[in-house]
């Protein structure tokens, strides 16, 4: 079965900074790969998603990530972050599992944007 | 606008009293779900739909229930509240189609609390 793992529980950046956020993921097959990010109170949004191709893909709000399958990672990045951008942002591994398709999220990555 | 909504938003209730979470999509959505998240665990699957009158069980399903008689709705079945079933839910729903099943829009969450 698929597991996502998001090392980082907690980040806190000063705004302007960059930010990378962090994730792992463990399939056999090349999965289908995302980020969302939920807002204080809010349902899951989706940022970016990967299916194949281009391992860089563009999201919405100016976030970015990178697939690399040598290291099993799909990390968000945003070169420069807003006080808008605090919110908590999963990642999640699309794939087959005992003939489900569904969605295997990581637990989470609560960020602070600092003045 | 494209939406799932779900109702309640809040529900504080006590253990054994039934309840019943509605879910309802307006995007013709063939695929839906539902999902738990407690702090530290991300989301969990509870229970899922491929389409009307097709359900089976997620990763979490003990405790609840769904039905899925029209396409546009997925509601969850409480029978008997325990306090281990304190949570936010989170129901999504997606094409169902190659390639777009996994991108879920989810609703904006009920917070459910069992005392």
């Amino acid at each position: 079965a698929q597991s996502v793992t998001q090392p980082d529980i907690h980040i806190t950046v000063s705004e302007g900074a960059s930010l990378e956020l962090r994730c792992n993921y463990s399939y056999g097959a090349t999965p289908y790969l995302f980020w969302y990010v939920q807002s204080p109170g809010q349902g899951l949004q989706l940022l970016l998603k990967y299916f194949s191709g281009d391992t860089l893909v563009q999201g919405i709000k100016g976030f970015e990530a990178e697939f690399k399958r040598s290291q099993s990672s799909f990390n968000l990045r945003k070169p420069s972050v807003h006080w808008s951008d605090a919110a908590e942002y999963f990642c999640a591994v699309g794939a087959v599992d005992f003939g489900n398709e569904k969605l295997t999220f990581g637990t989470g990555t609560r960020l602070t944007i600092i003045p | 606008e494209a939406q799932v909504t779900q109702n309640p938003r809040y529900l504080i209730t006590v253990t054994g009293k039934k309840l019943t979470v509605t879910c309802s999509q307006n995007m013709n959505h063939e695929y839906m779900s539902w999902y738990r998240q407690d702090p530290g665990l991300g989301l969990r699957q509870i229970y899922y739909s491929m389409n009307v009158e097709v359900t089976d069980k997620g990763d979490v399903p003990e405790g609840y229930k769904v039905s899925r008689k029209e396409k546009r709705n997925f509601p969850l079945i409480l029978e008997s509240p325990s306090p281990n079933q304190t949570s936010l839910y989170f129901c999504a729903s997606s094409p169902g189609t190659s390639g777009s099943f996994y991108e879920q829009y989810f609703g904006p969450g009920t917070r459910l609390t069992v005392t």
